[in-house]
Order: structure tokens, then sequence, then C-alpha cells
């Protein structure tokens, strides 16, 4: 049973537009949610995180967005960059007990300069 | 320096064989972690160690077994490899009991079994 889902595998943007990629939870639990940027070859890297108690976080050109009623969060990325071409992995966990995150599959992204 | 570090980055082994990956993180975190991402990009945790204790074993096989000799170091054996065991294991670690914790993972490692 997938808890997160990402139901785009991929995403192409050009440059200078918006990104934005998608995230589906279905474990109302869940009360802290991140997004990791991964390149080939190397380990996810994180980029930004949320928790329940809000509905947006912003950093630089990075904001996700948390709608707990629809169990949805989205990353948006503007403007888009050929460096962001990687990809995006969106995780979820419950704040107490074991604190394991779970990670939805993934979506590429790629930046069309 | 790097915060995660992982040996080796790749390893290509013949089923039946007994293999250790290694990681050290330097980042002071208390609790590390081994996840396995195979070849559907499914990034799953396999294990967590807090304070060199086990916290979470995800129905992994026992031919896996992780160690924790102190808090900097979480290694992970592997017994009689099957082929299904080819995939990327990463290592991370975290501050558990942060309400905003954050993982930082390692380079990975890609296990290839023959």
């Amino acid at each position: 049973d997938q808890q997160v889902k990402q139901n785009s595998p991929s995403l192409s943007v050009q440059e200078g537009r918006i990104s934005i990629l998608n995230c589906d939870y279905t474990n109302s639990m869940f009360d802290y949610f991140l997004w990791y940027k991964k390149y080939p070859a190397e380990g996810p890297t994180f980029l930004i995180s949320i928790s329940s108690i809000k509905d947006k976080n912003e950093d630089g050109r990075f904001t996700v967005f948390l709608n707990k009623s629809a169990k949805h969060l989205s990353l948006h990325i503007v403007p888009s960059q050929p460096g962001d071409s990687a990809v995006y992995f969106c995780a979820a966990s419950v704040t107490s007990g074991t604190y394991k995150y779970i990670f939805g599959t993934g979506t590429r992204l790629k930046v069309l300069a | 320096d790097t915060a995660v570090s992982q040996t080796p980055k790749y390893l290509v082994t013949q089923m039946g064989n007994d293999k250790s990956i290694k990681c050290e993180q330097n980042l002071g975190h208390d609790t590390m972690y081994w996840y396995k991402q195979d070849s559907k990009k499914f990034l799953k945790i396999m294990f967590s160690y807090n304070n060199k204790e086990l916290i979470i074993n995800e129905t992994v096989p026992n031919r896996f077994s992780p160690k924790s000799p102190d808090k900097a170091h979480l290694n992970l054996h592997i017994n009689s490899l099957e082929l299904g065991d080819s995939a990327v294991y990463f290592c991370a670690c975290g501050r558990r009991g942060s309400q905003t914790d954050t993982q930082y993972f390692g380079p990975g490692t890609r296990l290839t079994v023959l």
C-alpha cells in the first residue's frame, strides 16, 4: 500500500517558467512533509519541508503548499532553472514514535534551456 | 567534508556471497537509517538505529543485519546474497525527537548480485 504517491513520473518545463510537482498521501496521521532532490549517482538532498500546522512554506525559489483536507502537497519552483533538472521525492512522516519517512516514487523534472 | 559517507560506492558480487556496506556520519546526529531503492525507484526504509539501539526494522529478511558500533557508524551486513538484493542502498542520519527532523543521505551504494 503506497501511502505517498507522486502520480507524474516526469515533467518538462521551459527555463524561467514555473514547475509544479504534486504529491498525494493517504495517511491522515502524517504531520511533517519534505521534498528531496536527487541527481543521478548521488543521494537525495533535502530541499524544503512543511509541518501540518502550516499550509505554505517558502525558501527562495521553492515553495511548498499543503492542503490537509485534500491530503495533497505541491512543490513550486519559480523561476525554473536547468540546474533544477533532477528527480524530486516527497516524503511524509509522523513526528512521534519512530519518525519513519515514507517516500513517494519520485518525479523526474527536466528544465529545458 | 562529507556529512554522510558510504563505502563502497559500487559492489558487484555473486549470489550466495556475504558482503558489508559501511556508513559513517559526522553530523553528530543520534539516529541513523538504511534505505533501499529498488529497480522501480521506490525508496524504502529498512532499519533505523537511535543511539545504537534498533528502533525500526521493516520486515527485512534476517539475512540483512545492521550493526552500529557507535553513534557515528551504521554498517549493513548481508548474508547469502540473492539476485533480488540488487539495488541502491542509502544510509541516512537525523535527529530523532525534533519536530523538524530532517534526514541527511549518503551518496548510495549500488549493489549488483550476479
